[in-house]
């Protein structure tokens, strides 16, 4: 079975700085990989994902993250983050065949920007 | 183009007590998916749907019930509500998935206490 994780509970991080949160998985078969971003009291919303193609994927608000099989990562980064980037950050799998995907979630990343 | 609706947004339940969360999409999705969220825990799939009429049990399927009788809707049971059943709970809707997994679009989540 699929899993992630996310090491990192919490990354507190200066406006203006960059970051990276840190997914890795267990995979031993295709790889699907979705990042995820819940602001406050909001349901998740996709910020980018991988299904094939080009490792390094580029998403909404100016995150970017790259697919490193050899690693079982797909970190996400973001060179200068803002306040309003404060959320938890969900990276999931998918696992299954055409038309019975099934998504893994890691247990998330609390992004917390200080001004 | 509401996307994902849920209904209630909260709710307070005594033990014993029954409910029904009601989960509604106007896209046309043919999977939809009921999550909760505990803190540490990520996401955790309770049941899911492939189609109108079919269900399936996810990662923790036990004390709850789910149906969908319409395309556009997927309602979540609880028969005899217990205090572990306090979480946030989130519907969750995509495509087909063929031949690569879709994005799943959330709804905003149910707030519930059992007390």
């Amino acid at each position: 079975a699929q899993s992630v994780t996310q090491l990192d509970s919490q990354v507190p991080v200066f406006e203006e700085a960059p970051v990276e949160l840190r997914c890795n998985y267990s995979s031993s078969v295709s790889v699907y990989l979705f990042w995820y971003v819940q602001y406050p009291n909001q349901g998740l919303q996709l910020l980018l994902k991988y299904l094939s193609g080009s490792t390094l994927v580029k998403g909404i608000n100016g995150f970017e993250a790259e697919f490193n099989k050899s690693q079982t990562s797909f970190h996400l980064r973001k060179p200068s983050v803002h306040i309003s980037d404060t959320a938890e950050y969900f990276c999931a799998v998918s696992q299954g065949r055409s038309g019975t995907y099934k998504y893994i979630f890691g247990t998330g990343t609390r992004l917390k920007v200080l001004a | 183009n509401a996307g994902v609706t849920q209904t209630p947004k909260f709710r307070v339940l005594k033990t014993g007590q029954s409910m029904t969360l009601l989960c509604a999409q106007d896209m046309n999705h043919e999977y939809m998916y009921w999550y909760r969220q505990d803190p540490g825990m990520g996401l955790r799939l309770i049941h899911y749907s492939v189609g109108e009429g079919t269900t399936a049990k996810g990662e923790v399927p036990d004390g709850y019930n789910v149906s969908r009788l319409k395309k556009q809707n997927f309602l979540l049971g609880l028969e005899s509500a217990a205090p572990s059943q306090t979480s946030v709970y989130f519907c969750a809707s995509s495509a087909r998935g063929t031949p690569l997994p879709e994005t799943q679009y959330f709804g905003p989540g149910t707030r519930l206490l059992v007390l």
